[in-house]
């Protein structure tokens, strides 16, 4: 099993229509990323969070990690078709101290935006 | 700056071939990073290395190799290509592996290599 969970693992939606992805652990989450993918192409690093209750914008997106620190949301406002892509989560689940930073990666969630 | 440069970008190879995938980051980066990625799967770590002449076991390591004889390149093997090896390989590469410990922890990568092992 994953031990970061994405959901949904796929989303169609309107442009201009808000939109939510959800990425959960059981376990706490030292560092959380968030990762935008196009086809074919590398990861765009979009935003990390590290302190329980932080919330970061960029233009129209937002990413918030909870107070417990095992679950973050990445909100699009305003959906546009640029904001087609496989987005992914990242995180560091280990224990504190004994990690590398081996970032462990949820499964993905692939949105489609239509015009 | 080129960032992080994979090569070859695609590759197929028969099963029981060799090759290697090389990664090179020009941000005079510590951390490098192979991972893989398989639909439905997300991204895998195979190997990585925290410095110059180091290498540890990433979750998936089986059947690879790496080597980090130069701090800017990676080097990713495979000794006797099998079909599961097929896949979409990533490398990447940062500063800091402690993301607690400062903002600079980010992972950046490369555009991908797509192996195909028939």
């Amino acid at each position: 099993s994953q031990e970061l969970e994405q959901s949904p693992q796929s989303l169609i939606v309107q442009e201009g229509k808000n939109l939510t992805i959800n990425c959960t652990s059981s376990k706490t989450l030292y560092g959380l990323y968030w990762y935008k993918q196009k086809y074919g192409e590398g990861l765009i690093f979009l935003m990390m969070l590290q302190k329980g209750g932080e919330e970061k914008s960029h233009e129209k997106i937002t990413a918030k990690l909870d107070e417990k620190k095992q679950q973050s949301s990445l909100h699009i406002t305003a959906s546009q078709p640029s904001h087609a892509g496989i987005y992914l989560c990242g995180a560091d689940i280990r224990k504190r101290g004994t990690s590398y930073g081996k970032l462990t990666f949820g499964q993905g969630t692939i949105l489609t935006v239509h015009p | 700056n080129a960032g992080v440069t994979q090569t070859p970008k695609f590759r197929v190879l028969k099963t029981g071939q060799s090759m290697t995938l090389l990664c090179a980051q020009d941000m005079n980066h510590e951390y490098m990073y192979w991972y893989r990625q398989d639909p439905g799967m997300g991204l895998r770590l195979i190997h990585y290395s925290v410095g110059e002449g180091t290498t540890a076991k990433g979750e998936v390591p089986d059947g690879y190799n790496v080597s980090r004889l130069k701090k800017q390149n990676f080097l990713l093997g495979l000794e006797s290509a099998a079909p599961s090896q097929t896949s979409v390989y990533f490398c990447a590469s940062s500063y800091s592996g402690h993301p607690w410990v400062s903002n600079t922890g980010e992972l950046f990568f490369g555009e991908g290599s797509r192996l195909t092992v028939l």
